[in-house]
């Protein structure tokens, strides 16, 4: 079937630290993975996406890096900063035109 | 400068009693999705639209329908609300699919059953 584990599912860091957040994925069709960000009692928003035909992507302090053989994609945070406290959400498509959202990771940034 | 509307953001209604929760999108999206979200658990897709079609999940209780009478607006319909429909409920729409360019996501509309 279609699914996307997440761990941890929750992880405390220091400030200025780097948290890593792990999915995989059961299903060699998906080819877009995205991460969403959702703060308490707000909306999921986009952070960052990769595509199945690139293995990193960065956008300053946030990166995603994606293992297609091992079906597995994987957020990374540096330089952590209180703002950063959230629930992430990874996601997939399997090959189709709606995501699956893993069960989401709770951050929480230690000043 | 909201994109995707969801109203209200609140809604109480009774056990029982028929409730509709309502999304609006200003991004001319072919695609607009309905998921249920419980306390920080993953969003669940319940069904979407592409365009007029109706894709309805496998396992969405028959109690949930949805309305899309136009390509801006779409509705979700719960005809029996009970105690476990208490959620975030949010709307996303996306051009072309979602599963290829990702979700814009309305503020959701958190409903409690009493």
């Amino acid at each position: 079937g279609e699914n996307v584990e997440q761990h941890p599912s929750t992880l405390s860091v220091q400030e200025g630290d780097s948290a890593v957040i792990k999915c995989t994925y059961s299903d060699s069709a998906s080819n877009y993975f995205p991460w969403y960000k959702q703060e308490l009692g707000k909306r999921p928003q986009l952070i960052i996406d990769i595509r199945s035909n690139v293995g990193e992507k960065k956008d300053q302090r946030i990166a995603v890096t994606l293992n297609k053989t091992a079906k597995h994609f994987s957020l990374h945070i540096t330089e952590t900063q209180p703002e950063d406290s959230a629930v992430y959400f990874c996601a997939t498509n399997f090959g189709n035109e709606k995501l699956t959202f893993g069960t989401g990771t709770r951050l929480t940034i230690i000043p | 400068d909201a994109m995707v509307i969801q109203n209200p953001r609140y809604q109480v209604t009774q056990f029982g009693k028929p409730v509709t929760l309502s999304c609006s999108q200003t991004l001319n999206h072919n695609v607009m999705y309905w998921y249920q979200q419980k306390s920080s658990q993953a969003p669940k897709l319940l069904f979407h639209y592409y365009d007029k079609d109706f894709n309805n999940e496998a396992d969405t209780p028959d109690n949930f329908q949805s309305r899309r009478p136009n390509t801006s607006f779409c509705f979700l319909d719960i005809r029996s609300p009970g105690l476990g429909d208490a959620a975030m409920y949010l709307c996303a729409t996306s051009r072309e699919g979602g599963g290829y360019y990702g979700y814009t996501f309305g503020s959701g509309t958190r409903l409690t059953v009493v």
